[in-house]
């Protein structure tokens, strides 16, 4: 089975604070992925990875960074987090370019005061 | 741009009452269409991927059947333990292929 792990399930942090969300997949999926998840909102890609040290631009990556430099790890950097980037975030990873099966980790509670 | 309206937003059953949930969308070329099922706190759980009009997907007491303009997520006889929200997403061709657009999601609770 694939595994998306999330290195914290519930994150505390205050304005002006950098924050750092990793994701580690055990599976060799060449995508990683990075959403926030907001009520009546839905799942909003923030950035995507298909390969080491490449990143794109999802719909939302303003305020975010990203950083991959292993295959198996992805990380979610706010370089000053706001109140407003309190979301639940959630990793996933997919196997080659064109599967759109994405597999996601337990999400991480992040609340910014 | 791809989007996906689901409906209802919320849907609430009786023990082995069957229904449906509805997913509609738009996509300039669909390479796929997936659901989720998303239980709470936790992240969504990969259950079907359909890829052309007339496909259908069985698995326990879900089937998933897709037409060229929606999908339906026909639950049958549903227990308790169905109750989850289901999370329907399209895959374009467009945007490099690798982005999912998600709906809201049908919040499901099924009761005693």
């Amino acid at each position: 089975d694939v595994k998306v792990t999330q290195s914290s399930r519930y994150l505390v942090k205050r304005t002006g604070e950098k924050v750092f969300l990793e994701c580690v997949q055990d599976m060799d999926h060449e995508n990683m992925f990075w959403y926030r998840q907001d009520p009546g909102l839905g799942l909003r890609l923030i950035y995507f990875s298909y390969d080491v040290k490449m990143k794109e631009k999802g719909d939302i990556p303003e305020g975010y960074s990203v950083s991959r430099e292993k295959k198996e790890r992805f990380s979610l950097i706010l370089e000053s987090a706001s109140t407003n980037q309190t979301s639940m975030y959630l990793c996933a990873s997919s196997y080659f370019v064109a599967s759109g099966t994405q597999y996601f980790g337990p999400g991480t509670r992040l609340t910014v005061l | 741009e791809d989007q996906v309206t689901q409906s209802p937003e919320a849907l609430r059953l009786q023990e082995g009452e069957s229904s449906s949930l509805n997913c509609s969308y738009t996509v300039s070329g669909l390479r796929g269409l997936f659901w989720y099922r998303q239980d709470p706190g936790k992240g969504p759980e990969f259950l079907f991927t359909l890829y052309s009009a007339g496909e259908e997907k069985e698995k326990e007491r879900l089937k998933a059947t897709l037409t060229k303009k929606e999908s339906f997520l026909h639950i049958t006889a549903p227990k308790p333990e169905d109750s989850a929200t289901y999370l329907c997403a399209v895959q374009g061709t467009t945007g490099g292929g690798n982005k999912l657009t998600f709906g809201t999601g049908t919040q499901l609770k099924v009761e005693l």
